[in-house]
């Protein structure tokens, strides 16, 4: 299930199951977006993107899925495994070649 | 190579201290970029480099100062700095050329003010 933490929204599954991570961007006039994978310790990894003119976009075991009516993003792992444990972030551009970062998603995967 | 490397990885510094974070990058990028973290927070952009020039400064205080010696290098020099600047500082580079696309983010700083 999801709950909210004192900090970080945290995502708890079981491996195998497929996950969902949301994110709710807000400025209307954004174009791209994308998900990073922060693990700990690291720098944030790229995972996915996807321009305004798209609604999905499907990568290894990742899906994007873009609502520009309701300004929401997912981000959709299938088979999820324990190193997919992290930190997921959301992102848009904001404008000068620019990202905005969302406020981010942990993830937990249990075996 | 699609690698943005940093260093130091850890660094401790006193407030009195000058000290100089290092970033590189080999894919031809003319975009870089300085963000800081907290933890459990997402990064905050500070500075981005565009073809060499500053083209943008997130309003940081002029304790932290930029250089950009060639397209491949960032440096970000620090002085004066305060505990409540230990952070992680993260250097990332883009193609930078016309839309926004992709930054490759490098593995980070970890800096302590003490």
């Amino acid at each position: 299930g999801e709950s909210v933490g004192l900090h970080l929204p945290t995502l708890s599954v079981q491996e195998g199951d497929n996950s969902i991570i949301n994110c709710a961007y807000s400025n209307s006039a954004s174009d791209y977006f994308i998900w990073y994978k922060q693990e700990s310790g690291k720098g944030p990894q790229f995972i996915i993107d996807i321009r305004s003119n798209m609604d999905k976009r499907q990568g290894q075991r990742v899906t994007v899925l873009l609502n520009k009516t309701v300004k929401h993003l997912s981000l959709q792992i299938a088979a999820t495994q324990p190193g997919d444990s992290a930190v997921y972030f959301c992102a848009e551009n904001s404008g000068y070649s620019t990202l905005t970062f969302g406020k981010g998603t942990m993830l937990l995967v249990s075996p | 190579d699609t690698e943005v490397t940093q260093t130091p990885k850890h660094l401790v510094m006193g407030m009195t201290n000058k000290k100089s974070l290092k970033c590189e990058q080999h894919m031809g990028h003319r975009a870089m970029y300085w963000y800081k973290q907290k933890a459990k927070k997402p990064p905050e952009l500070m500075f981005v480099y565009s073809y060499e020039k500053l083209s943008i400064n997130e309003s940081v205080p002029s304790r932290f100062s930029p250089e950009c010696p060639n397209s491949s290098l960032l440096n970000l020099h620090l002085h004066a700095l305060q505990p409540e600047d230990s952070a992680l500082y993260l250097c990332a580079s883009s193609h930078g050329q016309g839309t926004v696309d992709e930054q490759y983010f490098g593995p980070g700083t970890r800096l302590t003010v003490t």
